[in-house]
Parts: C-alpha cells; sequence; structure tokens
C-alpha cells in the first residue's frame, strides 16, 4: 500500500519561531489532510486539501497540496506554548465507504516559552 | 458539526474480561465508522472498517473473534473487546465520515478510549 513520509519526527522550537514539517508520498492522492493529535486525545482536523496546488490557511497555519499530489507542507507561524502536539498528514484517494486514508507517522512539536 | 463521540475515554479491567468501547457520530449518520489502535509514540494503525447493517472488515492481522464490531445504525458502532489480555492494552479510537458527503470528506475522530488491562 502507500507510504507516506513524514518529517521531521520531532521538533523543539522556540515560542515565536516558525514551524515546518511535510510529507511525501511515493503515490498520489486526491486529498491531503493535517490533523493535530493532544496527549490522550483524537486527532482533530486542521487543514483539507482537495486540490493539487491547492493553498489553504487556517489562523496561523498554512497548508499546501503538491502539484504531483505526492506531498503535502504544514507551516505554523509564529508558534505559541498550544501548538504542542502531535502534527499528523493523511492522504486520502477518496473511494467512498473504503478506509483509503494512510497517515504518516506523526511529527512532535515541543515549544519552549 | 461533525462530532464523534467515544465512550468510556478510558477503562481499566482484569485479564479474562470483556470491554465494549461505543463511537458515536453526535450530529450527522455515518455509514462507515473506523476503528484504530495507537501505540505509545506511534502513528494510528487501522483494526477495521464498520459498515452499517453488515459485517465489519477486518485489516490482515487483526483477529476478528477478539475484536468484535458491531454497527446497529448510521450513529452508533460499537468495539468489543474479548476476554482481554494485558498486551491488548492500547489507545482505541474511533472515526466516522459523514453520510452524504462527498466521497472524498474528512475522517473526524473520537476522543479515544485508554484501555488498560491488568
Amino acid at each position: 500500500g502507500q507510504q507516506l513520509n513524514q518529517s521531521p519526527q520531532s521538533m523543539f522550537i522556540q515560542e515565536g519561531e516558525d514551524v515546518s514539517m511535510n510529507c511525501t508520498s511515493s503515490s498520489i492522492f486526491n486529498t491531503w489532510l493535517w490533523y493535530k493529535q493532544d496527549p490522550g486525545e483524537g486527532p482533530v482536523l486542521l487543514i483539507a486539501l482537495y486540490k493539487a496546488g491547492e493553498l489553504t490557511s487556517n489562523g496561523r497555519l498554512t497548508a499546501q497540496f503538491g502539484i504531483t499530489r505526492k506531498d503535502s507542507f504544514l507551516n505554523i507561524s509564529a508558534s505559541i506554548p498550544s501548538d504542542v502536539g502531535i502534527y499528523f498528514c493523511a492522504g486520502q484517494l477518496g473511494t467512498y465507504n473504503n478506509n483509503d486514508m494512510r497517515f504518516g507517522a506523526g511529527t512532535r512539536l515541543t515549544v519552549k516559552p | 458539526g461533525a462530532v464523534v463521540s467515544q465512550h468510556p475515554s478510558w477503562v481499566i479491567c482484569k485479564s479474562g474480561t470483556s470491554v465494549k468501547i461505543e463511537c458515536r457520530s453526535l450530529d450527522f449518520q455515518a455509514t462507515t465508522m473506523f476503528w484504530y489502535r495507537q501505540f505509545p509514540k506511534q502513528s494510528l494503525m487501522l483494526m477495521a472498517t464498520s459498515n452499517e447493517g453488515s459485517k465489519a472488515t477486518y485489516e490482515q492481522g487483526v483477529e476478528k473473534d477478539k475484536f468484535l464490531i458491531n454497527h446497529a445504525s448510521l450513529t452508533l458502532s460499537t468495539l468489543t473487546v474479548t476476554s482481554a489480555h494485558p498486551e491488548d492494552s492500547s489507545f482505541y479510537i474511533c472515526s466516522a465520515r459523514w453520510l452524504g458527503r462527498a466521497y472524498n470528506s474528512p475522517l473526524h475522530f473520537g476522543n479515544g478510549t485508554r484501555l488498560t488491562v491488568t
């Protein structure tokens, strides 16, 4: 099956710094999604991307769907302590009723005040 | 909208007992729900796909007789861990896809259930 490579695995940054993480795949996807997971909770959807080349923002978060449909990145600007958590990328082919969603291994973000 | 509720949020049980975890879509109908397992510091591992009114589809390596899934309605799926063992201790998360939305609509996740088997 499709493999998603997410990097970096972890990041330690100072409050106020910008963050960038990305996902690449050996196969194409029709949808790219970014989720954040806080400890002991389920993932929460941050941004959904549906078209190659699409650039979407959600507050301080910006994500792009790569032109080749094999990659996506997520940027967080001016990080704050509550940005701490694990960020997962997910690629989806979009076949209804089948779980065609694949997850990256996650990027663990630590923000130092 | 698109709220998925999972219950309980945590449970401790003794070896050999069974535990039922509920997953409800609160404000939408979901023909398909998914069950994941997550080990510490790892990504989500799909266990099974639960379709309303039919048998669940299990991923390779997941014992269907151990992890019983029932999807009796468009808003409720249950996962029962039967004859639990300590190695079943994990974080279990469900997700649901909004019926009627586009085929590529995102999954919405429950808050997870922390199972500890002693």
